[in-house]
């Protein structure tokens, strides 16, 4: 089974539309968790990070946490072509910078402009 | 304040040789991780290192290696190079234990190539 599970999609959503991203993991101990943008041809970049369960907000982005059901997602609205991009999650199995991250395999948005 | 730091952006070998990578971290940093980046996969965790010593693996053979200077850059070793090497190679920085914010960010990456 795999640690860090993603729908590699293509998830296609119109300009203006709430992206839905999705993510679950299999340690019951993790207690770090990182929503990364990778463009094409690009390294990854940090967008959200979460820790608590609940919802947290940033901008255009919400992350959303629920560590009894192992899932955090990660909500983009008023989606625009700029945000198509592939969505890696990252768990770290610690509250620390010093512990790996386990990542999926991404999930790619396409924005229909 | 500049940002992660990797040279260089692009390298060709060819199998069998031996590759070296270089990471400066983030101003503030003194941890680094390595991870390879496969085409179309999540990045891998290959090592990480503060205080000048590895402490943690990930599932890599031992022709990966690496070290962490005393300004807290970082190399990565690569020997005997096999055609599935070829990745992206990305370090991460992250804050020194007891800091509240344990985030990773991410170099521009090296794009190894072998043939």
């Amino acid at each position: 089974q795999k640690e860090v599970e993603q729908n590699s999609g293509p998830l296609s959503v119109p300009e203006g539309a709430i992206a839905s991203l999705n993510c679950t993991y299999s340690d019951r101990g993790s207690q770090s968790f990182f929503w990364y943008r990778q463009y094409s041809g690009k390294s990854p970049e940090l967008i959200m990070f979460i820790y608590s369960n609940g919802d947290k907000e940033d901008g255009r982005f919400t992350a959303q946490l629920n560590k009894a059901s192992q899932y955090v997602s990660l909500l983009i609205r008023d989606s625009q072509p700029s945000d198509s991009a592939t969505y890696l999650c990252a768990v770290n199995m610690g509250d620390t910078g010093r512990r790996a991250l386990t990542f999926g395999s991404g999930t790619r948005l396409q924005v229909q402009p | 304040d500049a940002g992660v730091t990797q040279s260089p952006t692009h390298l060709i070998k060819t199998r069998g040789q031996q590759v070296t990578l270089r990471c400066s971290p983030k101003s503030g940093h003194d941890t680094v991780s390595w991870y390879q980046q496969a085409l179309g996969q999540g990045p891998q965790f290959i090592f990480q290192y503060y205080e000048e010593e590895e402490r943690q693996r990930g599932n890599f053979p031992d022709r990966f290696s690496g070290h962490q200077f005393p300004n807290y850059s970082s190399e990565l070793n690569v020997n005997a190079l096999l055609l599935g090497d070829s990745a992206l190679y990305l370090c991460a920085s992250s804050w020194p234990q007891g800091r509240p914010y344990n985030e990773q960010f991410f170099g521009p990456g090296t794009r190894l190539t072998v043939l």
